[in-house]
């Protein structure tokens, strides 16, 4: 069974860091791209980043980007998101998911249950 | 990345038919074909109704459907059931590799 289990969320100050992680199990991780949506409270959903299967590509959202770094470590079948320069506006569920194959077309077969990102002072 | 257009809710009584509607522009519902749909019921991870435009996954029901004509794509659910009362987003791939979802509508079952 698929499974994504996110970790890392938490209260972050303004301008502070997290760091997010994506824990993939019952399926191999290299062999898929991979993304981070998320949806802040009372909003929808919005696609942050995403990574190829073989980490040589990465794009991110302009509402991130300089800011935030996606990763994977397919060794550990684990997916990253390093978000530096917090702000209020990043307050939301974080949710990693799996694409439907190797490719970066936005088909989300799986998804974790989500992290939640609060940013205040 | 502007997210795509959709109506805020719409609504149908139990057996009816109901469309969401989905308009985005030339650089992304116009050019691709890799828009999917998703149902999303508060505090649960999302769930891949439609890829491809028109495409069901495994064990998704055949009263989904999907279409695209021009930069606007539709999903319509056919003989409507309670269960189907949730939050639906339509999604594009867009220029320059990225991902744009709709803003989301809430359908009501009467």
């Amino acid at each position: 069974e698929v499974q994504l289990v996110e970790s890392g969320g938490g209260l972050a100050q303004p301008g502070g860091s997290l760091r997010l992680s994506c824990a993939a199990s019952g399926f191999t991780l290299r062999n898929y791209a991979m993304s981070w949506v998320r949806q802040a409270p009372g909003k929808g959903l919005e696609w942050v980043s995403g990574i190829s299967d073989s980490d040589t590509q990465t794009y991110l959202a302009d509402s991130v980007k300089g800011r935030f770094t996606i990763s994977r470590d397919n060794s550990r079948n684990t997916l990253f998101m390093q978000m530096n320069s917090l702000r209020a506006d990043d307050t939301a569920v974080y949710y990693c998911a799996k694409e439907m194959s190797y490719a970066l077309t936005g088909y989300y077969q799986a998804w974790g249950q989500g992290t939640l990102v609060t940013v205040s002072s | 990345q502007s997210a795509l257009t959709q109506p805020a809710s719409v609504s149908g009584s139990p057996g009816q038919s109901i469309t969401i509607s989905c308009t985005g522009t030339s650089s992304d519902i116009g050019r691709y074909q890799f828009v999917s749909w998703y149902q999303h019921y508060p505090g649960k991870a999302p769930k891949l109704m439609i890829y491809d435009v028109n495409y069901r996954p495994s064990g998704v029901s055949n009263r989904f459907s999907g279409s695209k004509s021009g930069n606007t794509a539709s999903l319509t659910i056919s003989g409507l059931q309670a269960e189907d009362e949730a939050d639906y987003y339509c999604s594009s791939h867009s220029s320059s590799s990225t991902v744009v979802f709709g803003g989301g509508t809430k359908l009501t079952v009467l």
